[in-house]
């Protein structure tokens, strides 16, 4: 079975500072998928970013990107220039392709003015 | 606004009762995911259906069944309820070919 490792419960980050969340998978499969999601005090799950596995360039969405290492089997998110509103729980999930997404344990991300 | 609308957001009822969750997909999306969140195991895929059959099971219990209907929308039922069935119990869709699944707001079930 696939697992998500994310092994910062938390994290803290000052305003306009950059922070990097980490997380790392287990999978003998080589098509599949990464997704960073956000899950705020609404609670509500947010799709943050997401990266397929054959491709080596890493995604970026704005202030949003990863560092996404095949071979190591790691998938880091970082965020730039952070914002009051990026405070939330950061979920790292796994998925092949038509499957389920497997989560990680979540990283609650705090932000400081 | 994922597109993705679950009712009712909040459920209260007490221990033994049966309750039922509804879900209704992106328009489009042929398969629903059930997952259940709480404070002790996180996020966990209960079951997945496509296009109105069972695709795949998670740790779902055996007091808990889902099934999908011909318009695409879900019903989550959860039967003899516990004290630990409290929890946010989300619907995702998805069948795309970006993989991306999208989840809609949750109902969040406290069972008494």
């Amino acid at each position: 079975a696939q697992t998500v490792t994310q092994s910062q419960p938390e994290m803290s980050v000052q305003e306009a500072e950059t922070v990097t969340l980490s997380c790392t998978y287990d999978t003998s499969e080589s098509d599949y998928y990464l997704f960073w999601y956000k899950q705020p005090p609404s609670r509500q799950m947010i799709l943050v970013i997401r990266q397929e596995a054959y491709k080596q360039q890493n995604a970026t969405e704005n202030r949003f990107s990863v560092n996404f290492q095949k071979a190591a089997k790691s998938f880091s998110l970082k965020i730039s220039d952070s914002q009051l509103g990026d405070a939330a729980m950061y979920f790292c999930a796994y998925r092949s392709a038509g499957h389920a997404l497997n989560f990680g344990k979540g990283t609650s991300l705090l932000v400081t003015p | 606004d994922s597109g993705v609308t679950q009712t009712p957001k909040h459920l209260i009822t007490a221990t033994g009762q049966r309750v039922t969750l509804r879900c209704s997909p992106r328009s489009g999306d042929l398969s629903v995911y059930w997952y259940q969140q709480s404070l002790d195991q996180g996020l966990q895929f209960l079951i997945q259906y496509y296009n109105g059959e069972e695709r795949a099971k998670g740790n779902i219990l055996e007091r808990f069944s889902a099934q999908q209907f011909p318009d695409l929308h879900s019903e989550l039922n959860l039967s003899s309820l516990e004290l630990g069935d409290s929890a946010l119990y989300f619907c995702a869709s998805g069948g795309g070919t970006n993989e991306k699944l999208f989840f809609g707001s949750g109902t969040q079930l406290s069972v008494l």
